[in-house]
């Protein structure tokens, strides 16, 4: 049982280059979100997904959009990279509803030049 | 959508004090309440967590309170380790849980002095 898992670890673009974050999970689970996490601003939700074909916007989604095919799978995409994207990205899931923890990813650091 | 506000940002004690981590939320139909730590260059990893038919948790040396009337929940660390240095996160559920997801506070560095 890996939990969430995410790939690439670390990432550098240059401005203007689009690529895709991936995260999987095998726990089953309904809910997955993605956040952002910059020095003094904590974690922000960018978007997140309640089931697989349903997806929406968090508290910062500009410049991301992802997609939600399968359970397991919830890509994020960058479209046109920004030097403000420069962050540590993590994916996190959970059973659903309220009341339930969110399980992290490890995260991915992008860099963008 | 909910807001939470945590203080204080920084927060340094001596070995063997406590450490308190205070956070505020905005929506009343929140009802539970995580708290997560954070070692650099990790994921953040759940402690503990209350929900709102309580108003205290503890779990060995640490402890969450909540008060839904002042809509606050503190985290209170007790006989602090060196190893307890980390970066603690509050949050709340987002439109009352519905989603799935959580807000979560700016944080707290908390660094312990041996």
């Amino acid at each position: 049982n890996a939990g969430v898992t995410q790939t690439p670890k670390f990432q550098v673009l240059k401005t203007g280059q689009s690529m895709t974050l991936q995260c999987a999970q095998d726990m089953n689970h309904e809910y997955m979100s993605w956040y952002r996490q910059d020095p003094g601003m904590g974690l922000r939700l960018i978007h997140y997904s309640v089931g697989a074909g349903i997806t929406d916007q968090g508290e910062v989604p500009n410049g991301y959009n992802v997609s939600r095919s399968t359970t397991e799978d919830f890509p994020l995409r960058l479209l046109s990279a920004a030097p403000s994207q420069t962050s540590v990205y993590f994916c996190a899931s959970s059973m659903g509803g309220s009341n339930q923890p969110q399980h992290f990813g490890d995260g991915t650091r992008l860099s963008i030049l | 959508g909910e807001n939470v506000e945590q203080h204080p940002s920084t927060l340094s004690v001596q070995e063997g004090d406590s450490a308190v981590i205070k956070c505020t939320y905005s929506d009343s139909a929140s009802n539970y309440f995580p708290w997560y730590k954070q070692e650099l260059g990790k994921r953040p990893q759940l402690i503990i967590d209350i929900r709102s038919n309580v108003g205290e948790k503890k779990d060995q040396r640490i402890a969450v309170t909540l008060n839904k009337t002042a809509k606050h929940f503190s985290l209170h660390i007790t006989e602090t380790q060196p190893e307890d240095s980390a970066v603690y996160f509050c949050a709340a559920p987002n439109y009352g849980g519905s989603q799935g997801n959580l807000i979560f506070g700016k944080g707290t560095k908390l660094s312990v002095k041996p």
